[in-house]
């Protein structure tokens, strides 16, 4: 049972304009959600992160967007660059989930591809 | 660099063999925890080690096992080695068990032939 699910395997955007990655989570225990870049050959790299007592945070060109109530975030990239292409991952974790808050579970990702 | 080192960075052995590989967490991180990513998948949870005792336990077989030492580094063995178990391993640490980011290795890649 997948409990966080990014349901776009790919996605190509125009540089300069906005990339949006979507995130669906079916346990209402995740209280704390991470989005993850990672470029082949590397480990994923952390890019921001949302608690859920909030339904926004931003950083830079990098805003997370929290819906609780229908278990949905979204990572917006703007502008998108070239750089950006990569794989997104999004993660969850809970309060005390298996005995543990830190353990997260990752979606399969989202490769996305910035063309000049 | 984030500072987390895994070590082999590729690993090739036959089926039935029996693998380690270790990770060596960012400078005061306390907790370390195992990935397993095979091909079409996500990073899989195997397991947390937090300084020097198991923490939180995932997805992770019995002939697989891991542990965490007084330096605080990390061993996974991996054992009775399937076809199956060809994959990237990625090794993260974060300061505390808490929610705080993870910040990942690169990785061991385990070919089993």
């Amino acid at each position: 049972d997948q409990q966080v699910k990014q349901n776009s395997p790919s996605l190509s955007v125009q540089e300069g304009r906005i990339s949006i990655l979507n995130c669906d989570y079916t346990n209402s225990m995740f209280d704390y959600f991470l989005w993850y870049k990672k470029y082949p050959a590397e480990g994923p790299t952390f890019l921001i992160s949302i608690s859920s007592i909030k339904d926004k945070n931003e950083d830079g060109r990098f805003t997370v967007f929290l819906n609780k109530s229908a278990k949905h975030l979204s990572l917006h990239i703007v502008p998108s660059q070239p750089g950006d292409s990569a794989v997104y991952f999004c993660a969850a974790s809970a309060s005390n989930y298996g005995g543990s808050q830190g353990n997260l579970i990752f979606g399969k990702g989202t490769k996305l591809s910035v063309k000049p | 660099d984030s500072g987390v080192t895994q070590t082999p960075k590729h690993l090739i052995t036959a089926t039935g063999q029996r693998v380690t590989l270790r990770c060596s967490p960012r400078s005061g991180d306390l907790s370390v925890y195992w990935y397993q990513q095979s091909l079409d998948q996500g990073l899989q949870f195997l397991i947390q080690y937090y300084n020097g005792e198991e923490r939180a336990k995932g997805n992770i077989l019995e002939r697989f096992s891991a542990q965490q030492f007084p330096d605080l580094h990390s061993e996974l063995n991996l054992s009775s080695l399937e076809l199956g178990d060809s994959a990237l391993y990625f090794c993260a640490s974060s300061l505390a068990s808490g929610h705080s980011p993870l910040h990942f290795g690169n990785g061991t890649r385990l070919t089993v032939t």
